[in-house]
Order: C-alpha cells, then structure tokens, then sequence
C-alpha cells in the first residue's frame, strides 16, 4: 500500500533561517506531488507541484522553493525565513494518471 | 484556475441536529473531494464525486454533486461531536491538470 511520510511535525525557526521540511512517498511510482500551505481565510493554497524528477511548478512566487531530488521524494525550502512563513504546510501526492489525493500529517511551521 | 466557495465559514449545531454544508465552483468539476481537518492535523478524506447528480453516503455524511457539476453539498445527519473540526471541498483541474484547488473550509462545532 502507499504512504507518505512528512516531516517534521513541528519546527520552531528564527527570522532569516534556513528552511527544509520533506516529504516522501512510498509504495508507488511517478507520483504527482503537491505542497500546500494552510492560510487563514483561504483555506488550502497550492505552493508547488511536481509531475516528475526536476520539474516544479510554482503556483505563488514567494520566499519559498520546491525541488524533487527522486522520484519520490519532495523538500520545500527557503534559504531565509520570514515571519510570514509561518503556518501550516501538508505534503500530498496523487497517482499520475488517475484521479485521488492523499495528504500527509502536515508541518507547524513557527517563524520567530 | 478553479475557485471554490464553501458555505458556511462557520457553523454551530446542537447535537443530534442535521446540517449542509456547501461547496460551489465557478467551472465544471472534474472531480470533487471532501475533507475533514482537525486542527494542525493532515486532511482525512471523506468522498469524492465525479458524475453529475451522483450522491455518496458514509455513516452519517452524505455527499451530492449537482448535475450541472458545478456544486456540492455535505449532509450530516444527526451530529455528534465527533463530527467537529473543519470541512473543505476541493477541485481537481482536471485529468491534465495537475493540482487541486480547496474551498476556505467550514467550521464545524457540536455543542453537546
């Protein structure tokens, strides 16, 4: 069966720190993959998404940035954080010719 | 890209009362997911619809997608706490499409 896996949980980070939260999935191949970030009032907000080794789509231009290293493996990262980083990010895949999205459990991001 | 509205923001019932919650597009949907969320937690999904006027129950959660495609709504029937926490609606953009857009999300509190 497939899972994705995200981690960490949870990350306390100063102002103007690196940032890399990553994401992997197993049990299947060539997957779609996808971060969102949660924003109060909007709900779920696609940042990045990525159909294949190397190809990233970014969807909001910020201080953020998508890479996909292996096939099944996603990282979002920042070089310097910002307050306004904070939130909530969930990692999810989906099969890359069908329909269904599985979420993972999500990062607390904490900018201080 | 496909915007969603959910409706309500926010809703408080009684328990044991029913409720609607509802989910409009402004295009066609291909594919429309349903979600619940409990706070810092990833998404559980629920169902998901694709064919116009198709209706999905689970317990007491029922699921309708208009014939037009173009709305949903989430039926709970007789609520429970356990039921509290926060609905989303999402869009796939379609088989080549390779993200899925969320509502704001909805929610839900069931006073005991």
């Amino acid at each position: 069966s497939q899972t994705i896996h995200q981690w960490p949980a949870t990350l306390v980070q100063p102002v103007g720190s690196p940032l890399s939260l990553e994401c992997t999935v197993e049990g299947t191949s060539n997957p779609n993959l996808y971060w969102y970030r949660q924003a109060a009032g909007r709900g779920l907000q696609l940042l990045f998404y990525s159909v294949g080794i190397g190809q990233i789509s970014s969807e909001v231009p910020q201080n953020l940035s998508a890479s996909r290293p292996q096939d099944r493996q996603f990282i979002l990262s920042s070089k310097k954080l910002l307050l306004s980083d904070s939130g909530f990010y969930l990692c999810a895949w989906s099969p890359f010719n069908a329909y269904g999205y599985t979420f993972g459990s999500g990062t607390r991001l904490t900018v201080v | 890209s496909q915007e969603l509205e959910q409706s309500p923001q926010s809703l408080i019932v009684q328990e044991g009362k029913n409720l609607t919650i509802n989910c409009t597009s402004s295009k066609t949907l291909y594919g429309l997911y349903w979600y619940k969320q409990k706070y810092g937690e990833g998404l559980i999904f629920l169902m998901m619809l694709q064919k116009g006027g198709e209706e999905k129950s689970h317990e007491k959660i029922t699921a309708k997608l208009d014939e037009k495609k173009q709305q949903s709504s989430l039926h709970i029937t007789a609520s429970q706490p356990s039921h509290a926490g926060i609905y989303l609606c999402g869009a796939d953009g379609g088989y080549n499409n390779n993200d899925m857009r969320f509502g704001a999300g909805t929610r839900l509190t069931v006073k005991p």
